[in-house]
């Protein structure tokens, strides 16, 4: 069984509709969360960052993280086509900046 | 924002020969980098951590001879692939750390699509 387990898609939605994207996992040790966007041929680029359980909003993005179902998401509202990208959970324990990344999720928004 | 960049972006090169890439943090100090790996439609998957000064320590299943890692400076790791095959065709990303996971502020470079014909 993976760490980290993460839908790989491909996920197609309509522009302006709500994308909810998720990742599951199974260490208990994990504290730090985030959300990284990857265009094609391109390095992952920080979208959310999160510590233990809570929910974080950032303009159109909310992270949700629960901790005692091992669940994390991303929501994306009034989603648009620059949005269409694939998009990679990660997460660390305690301390350390050694990341376990999802598998992504490719995101496709149509206009 | 902080920023890695990272050199050559893409590299094509013949089989058995050495290719160097190079990870730099342009406005930051960052004691340690982290290189990954990720193939065609698949996640990251980390290969080492450089630490500055020392010796990088390598995860479970990386050839610490083919890849080799030098961090030799506060703002500059390099990974060498050495003796590269079609296998080694890939493409290698590395990040570094502004202030630490407490902050989340781990960035990444733009990442090296090796070939190797």
């Amino acid at each position: 069984q993976k760490e980290v387990e993460q839908d790989p898609g491909p996920l197609s939605v309509p522009e302006g509709a709500i994308v909810s994207l998720n990742c599951t996992y199974s260490n208990s040790a994990f504290q730090y969360f985030m959300w990284y966007r990857q265009y094609s041929r391109k390095g992952p680029e920080l979208l959310m960052y999160t510590y233990s359980s809570g929910n974080k909003e950032d303009g159109r993005f909310t992270a949700q993280v629960d901790k005692s179902s091992k669940y994390i998401s991303l929501f994306i509202r009034d989603s648009q086509p620059s949005d269409s990208a694939t998009y990679l959970c990660a997460m660390a324990r305690e301390g350390n900046e050694k990341l376990t990344f999802g598998t992504g999720t490719r995101l496709t928004i149509i206009p | 924002g902080a920023v890695v960049s990272q050199h050559p972006s893409r590299v094509i090169c013949k089989s058995g020969t050495s290719v160097k890439i190079e990870c730099r943090s342009l406005d930051f100090q960052a004691t340690t980098m982290f290189w990954y790996r990720q193939f065609p439609k698949q996640s990251l998957m980390l290969m080492a951590t450089s630490n500055e000064g020392s010796k990088a320590t390598y995860e479970q299943g990386v050839e610490k001879d083919k890849f080799l890692i030098n961090h030799a400076s506060l703002t500059l790791s390099t990974l060498t692939v050495t003796s590269a095959h079609p296998e080694d065709s890939s493409f290698y990303i590395c990040s570094a750390s502004f202030r630490g996971i407490d902050t989340g502020e781990l960035f990444f470079g733009e990442g090296s699509r090796l070939t190797v014909l």
